[in-house]
């Protein structure tokens, strides 16, 4: 069963605007991690956060991760159309060294 | 550059046939998963490897199997085919470490006819 759920599921913004999606999941975790996908290719690591950070960044990538609501949410700054993938969290729980998925955010960046 | 590599890209078999996906990796990982992605679920996890001789079950296992007889490889075989497995199959693999990330192959979209 999916740990983490994306919402919104689609997300459509225009270039030059913020993209941001939020990941909600069930049970504690190690860490939780975010990553892309683009049209028929396999996912790729974007960003990584550990359950005892608030916030990371990445160039333009900037994560949050609140513990007590068992939420996190990526934020694109000034989109590009080549940003224009669908994007996964994913989380790390007690021993497992196993990325649970949630069915991510179909981002759309329009030039 | 180490990488992980998949193949075939593209299968296309019949109902009942026993069918192999191969997965490779250079990056020497100890930890190794197979998920399959579909439409409005995401990727869910079929069988998962922590090492040599190490096999796990996953969330949707039934109809498939994977051994592990070295660190690269860890194919994953569909018994007798079945159109529910339809689907694009992921490997991926990360080190024994509990904070790094998994690095994926590119795919293999299967069909069952």
């Amino acid at each position: 069963s999916q740990q983490g759920e994306e919402d919104p599921q689609a997300l459509s913004i225009q270039e030059g605007e913020n993209a941001t999606m939020n990941c909600s999941y069930k049970t504690s975790i190690n860490n939780l991690q975010w990553y892309r996908q683009n049209s028929g290719r396999g996912l790729v690591h974007l960003i990584l956060i550990r359950s005892n950070e608030r916030e990371k960044h990445s160039g333009r990538l900037r994560v949050t991760l609140d513990t007590s609501k068992k939420s996190s949410s990526l934020l694109i700054t000034a989109s590009r159309a080549a940003d224009t993938a669908s994007y996964f969290c994913a989380t790390l729980s007690g021993g497992s060294y196993i990325p649970t998925f949630g069915r991510g955010t179909s981002l759309i960046v329009h030039p | 550059d180490a990488e992980i590599t998949q193949s075939p890209r593209h299968k296309i078999t019949e109902t009942g046939r026993q069918v192999t996906l191969a997965c490779h990796q250079t990056w020497n990982h100890n930890n190794m998963f197979w998920y399959r992605q579909d439409l409005g679920h995401g990727l869910r996890l079929i069988h998962y490897s922590y090492g040599v001789q190490d096999t796990n079950k996953g969330e949707v296992s039934d109809g498939y199997s994977v051994s592990r007889s070295n660190t690269e490889d860890l194919p994953l075989t569909l018994e007798s085919a079945a159109s529910s497995q339809t689907s694009v199959y992921f490997c991926a693999s990360s080190s024994g470490d509990r904070g790094t990330e998994a690095f994926f192959g590119q795919g293999t979209r299967l069909t069952v006819v």
